[in-house]
């Protein structure tokens, strides 16, 4: 099944933004696109998701290419609470399989 | 809400013994999955039930690998016998019927000697 692939790590100044990209180019057509982030010892958490648009939420924005194959994760002012692994996660139709990629390391420098 | 709860949160065992995780969802979610992590692949789906019934095993590694689920707020996954590359991460998680996001508990770190 074929997985995403992200930059195994990025770095940040602490209140700036970040952008976190992320290929997907077997993506079928039926396929949601997650990110979630796993702190330290913790389970991943969610962050946001989309289909084909554009996603803004509260933690983040999701840009999503026109033709499907990328996405970029935006952090709009990282804190040195946003340190952490990313991932950008194939996701079926029905929300019930993720393909992890291989997660993004997210540094935030103070 | 307590989230999700996994038990034992640490387990070292010797190779040859069976291992029995537990995973408490979260109250009303009818989907509960179960994930394995390790630094080789990453994050990987188990597998998942719906209101109790196993729906997709196909990420089970092998027949030592059993979960089961008799009731809406349990689970098991027991590995018999434990082999030292079955230590990892394994993750629960659950999520509620109609809803896109998974919640995820806080993990049982298992190593096998």
């Amino acid at each position: 099944d074929a997985k995403t692939t992200q930059p195994n790590s990025m770095e940040s100044n602490e209140e700036e933004p970040v952008h976190l990209p992320c290929n997907h180019s077997t993506i079928s057509g039926t396929d949601y696109i997650h990110w979630y982030r796993q702190l330290p010892s913790q389970g991943p958490e969610y962050v946001i998701h989309g289909l084909t648009s554009n996603v803004n939420n509260r933690m983040a924005s999701l840009a999503i290419a026109e033709d499907r194959k990328s996405s970029t994760l935006i952090l709009h002012r990282a804190t040195l609470r946003d340190a952490a692994v990313y991932y950008c996660i194939r996701v079926t139709y029905n929300f019930n399989k993720f393909y992890f990629g291989s997660g993004t390391k997210l540094n935030v420098k103070p | 809400d307590a989230g999700v709860i996994q038990s034992p949160r640490h387990e070292v065992t010797e190779m040859g013994q069976e291992v029995t995780l537990r995973c408490k969802p979260i109250s009303g979610h009818d989907y509960l999955f179960w994930y394995r992590q390790t630094m080789m692949r990453g994050l990987e789906l188990l597998i998942y039930f719906n209101n109790n019934v196993p729906i997709d095993d196909s990420g089970m590694p092998e027949d030592r690998f059993s979960a089961k689920m008799p009731n809406a707020s349990f689970s098991t996954l027991k590995i018999q016998p434990s082999e030292p590359r079955d230590s990892a991460v394994y993750f629960c998680a659950s999520r509620p019927f109609g809803k896109e996001t998974q919640y995820f508990g806080p993990g049982t770190r298992l190593l096998v000697l």
